[in-house]
């Protein structure tokens, strides 16, 4: 099984309907992030969490949001869905010691906003 | 402040033949900078990563980088590509004592030719 779980895999939705994408993790890391990717620009930050009380924004957190149920889930939302939020969408972990810059990565979502 | 560029979004290479993925950096702290892989319809996976000990760093699957703090550059190097080395490559440069702020290159597709 993977440490780092994302459902759906795929997602079309339409626009305006709210959609939730979700994340789960058994590797027991604090530290939680939400990514989306784009071609020809890399990967930019939504929302991280560095635990269950804590949630920051990222570089591009309008338009989503986060909930961090439990230490193992993060979950991202976005409230209206628009055409430009089409990407692929990646959750991560780290953990909080030494060595927090290694990230593990799910599998991806790849939602498409008609 | 910091960023990445990788220069070339594509980079296509024979079996056998050495593999050199370019990508210069600009952070106005020490930076430590990583280089992730992405296999298709798989999450982001860490190859190496320098965080200001050896300049010279080995990564998992005979690839290495090489941070040259004078060309403000860490390339990323293989001499001898195989078929399963396809796929996209991505640097990463994050600010000394920050978790969060990592900054992803926009990535090269790296082909790998029989």
């Amino acid at each position: 099984d993977a440490d780092v779980t994302q459902t759906p895999r795929n997602r079309i939705t339409k626009t305006g309907k709210r959609i939730m994408l979700e994340c789960s993790q058994t590797k027991g890391h604090d530290r939680m992030y939400w990514y989306r990717q784009d071609p020809g620009l890399g990967l930019r930050l939504i929302y991280y969490s560095f635990d269950v009380k804590d949630i920051n924004k990222g570089e591009i957190s309008d338009g989503y949001s986060v909930s961090r149920q439990a230490q193992a889930k993060f979950s991202l939302s976005l409230e209206s869905a628009i055409p430009n939020q089409t990407a692929l969408y990646f959750c991560a972990t780290s953990d909080s010691g030494t060595g927090n810059e290694k990230l593990f990565f799910g599998s991806g979502t790849q939602l498409s906003v008609l | 402040a910091q960023s990445v560029t990788q220069l070339d979004s594509h980079v296509s290479v024979s079996e056998g033949t050495p593999v050199l993925l370019r990508c210069n950096y600009s952070s106005s702290y020490s930076p430590s900078l990583f280089w992730y892989v992405q296999h298709p319809n798989k999450g982001l996976q860490l190859l190496l990563k320098y965080t200001s000990a050896a300049t010279l760093v080995k990564g998992i699957n005979g690839f290495e980088a090489e941070f040259k703090k004078s060309e403000t550059s860490f390339h990323l190097t293989k001499p001898s590509a195989h078929m399963s080395d396809a796929a996209e490559y991505f640097c990463v440069v994050k600010r000394s004592g920050s978790a969060r702020q990592l900054t992803f290159g926009s990535g090269t597709q790296l082909t790998v030719l029989p």
